[in-house]
């Protein structure tokens, strides 16, 4: 059960776009459609970002789109804003129940 | 309200135990699914526990296969971690999350800490 695989961190400048990869196995990540991405800010709980993939929550601006191809599952959030600073972790459904985190990368707005 | 409590952290020795509690209110708490997962000061989200929305189904990941055990009573709207022979390395805010398969992981508690030292 080692953690998905992800870069510990990542910057872009106000309003560009900034993508972050999440790669795992053929048993986790590329098995299944069911890739979240939390967002947590210093201190508070981890907010849904997007789940089975590509879905939003209610409330998630649709400057965060999530994909999977193959293996590897991205976030992309486009327009950065300030708050927008913040770790991102992905989970992805590894079988019998069972989910993983990937290690977390850390979001800076420049 | 909807939401999410944690309760039941706290300093406890190693080898020794404690029982965390989850309780819900403001949704239909038997329609969720409940994980538990921890965070080591400055580290990342680990995945614990998860029981199912009726309770039958329950998974540990392999750290604490064993020691710990969920459960739940959804009469009271609450679950139940039990975690016995801690370790330091169990030292983490313990957050509990539910979801559906419609809404995924979305519901997160704030947390509640536990610290195993001497």
């Amino acid at each position: 059960q080692s953690a998905l695989t992800q870069p510990r961190s990542v910057s872009g400048s106000p309003g560009q776009s900034v993508t972050i990869s999440c790669t795992g196995t053929s048993s986790d990540v590329g098995g299944y459609n069911y890739v979240s991405w939390y967002q947590q800010h210093p201190g508070k709980a981890p907010k849904l970002i997007t789940h089975d993939v590509t879905e939003r929550p209610s409330g998630v601006p649709d400057r965060f789109s999530g994909s999977k191809s193959g293996n590897t599952a991205s976030l992309t959030i486009s327009g950065l804003q300030a708050d927008d600073e913040a770790d991102y972790y992905c989970l992805a459904y590894a079988g019998s129940n069972t989910v993983i985190f990937g290690g977390g990368t850390k979001l800076t707005v420049l | 309200e909807v939401q999410l409590v944690e309760s039941g952290g706290g300093l406890v020795q190693p080898g020794g135990s404690l029982r965390l509690s989850c309780a819900a209110s403001g949704f239909t708490f038997s329609s969720f699914w409940i994980h538990w997962v921890r965070q080591a000061p400055g580290k990342g989200l680990v995945w614990v526990s998860r029981v199912s929305a009726d309770g039958s189904d329950r998974t540990y990941a392999d750290s604490v296969k064993g020691r710990f055990t969920i459960s739940r009573d959804n009469a009271k709207s609450t679950v139940y971690l039990q975690l016995n022979s801690l370790r330091a390395e169990d030292t983490a805010v313990y957050y509990c999350a539910g979801g559906t398969p419609a809404t995924g992981t979305a519901l997160w508690g704030q947390g509640t800490l536990v610290t195993v030292s001497s």
